[in-house]
């Protein structure tokens, strides 16, 4: 009954490694969220999904390619991994409504950590 | 600019009252958040409260809204051991996302 699952819980990976984050959510939201925590615990919003087109794109590097396969799935695949990319990420959705819209709903995260 | 500020660190004793502060910038924030986050786990929406209302009230939480000052407050009452967290303020603000201060990390103290 888990609401936003993300896949994997944990990555260790080497730099210049290519890796992918997959997440999935079963509310029926139609707009979905990736953040990136780093290890000061500051949280910032990466990218926003709403019915698979690309809403939010914040100052990311180009390495990092948002997909969205359907609404129920936004995956985060980075290029080149940097060790500055190690952090924990967590993907969200919510609904596009007007009442809705503004509530999210976190998955639990995945920490990647690049030596 | 968008901004969300708050303490890094809150110590209370069992039993007591805990009360975790926050200032925002963005004037045209239309709703406010507390959300809380336990090791390992992710953020969990713990309430929110929209940017007319002055008090929402849920349970052993109290969020006091002032709007002029921009400042919100998070007041946890008879706080328990369960209730050590960071506990994250954050803003929907007028570019359609949300921004999060930094946590205020709340322990408890027998």
């Amino acid at each position: 009954d888990t609401a936003v699952s993300q896949t994997p819980k944990y990555l260790v990976t080497q730099m210049g490694n290519d890796k992918s984050i997959k997440c999935e959510q079963n509310l029926g939201h139609d707009t979905m969220y990736w953040y990136k925590q780093d290890s000061k615990k500051f949280l910032k919003i990466m990218f926003s999904y709403n019915n698979k087109e690309l809403i939010i794109n914040e100052t990311v590097p180009n390495r990092f390619s948002p997909k969205s396969p359907d609404k129920a799935h936004l995956n985060l695949h980075i290029n080149s991994l940097e060790l500055g990319d190690s952090a924990v990420y967590f993907c969200a959705s919510s609904r596009s409504d007007r009442v809705g819209y503004h509530e999210q709903y976190f998955g639990p995260g995945t920490r990647l950590t690049v030596t | 600019g968008e901004d969300v500020e708050q303490s890094l660190f809150l110590s209370v004793r069992e039993g007591d009252s805990s009360v975790i502060n926050c200032t925002y910038t963005d004037s045209s924030s239309t709703y406010l958040y507390w959300y809380k986050q336990e090791p390992g786990a992710g953020l969990q929406l713990l309430t929110y409260i929209f940017s007319n209302m002055d008090m929402k009230q849920d349970q052993r939480l109290t969020v006091l809204l002032n709007k002029k000052d921009k400042h919100l407050s998070l007041r946890i009452a008879d706080t328990q051991t369960g209730d050590s967290a960071i506990y994250f303020c954050a803003e929907y603000s007028s570019a359609s996302k949300i921004i999060f201060g930094s946590g205020t990390r709340l322990s408890i103290r027998p």
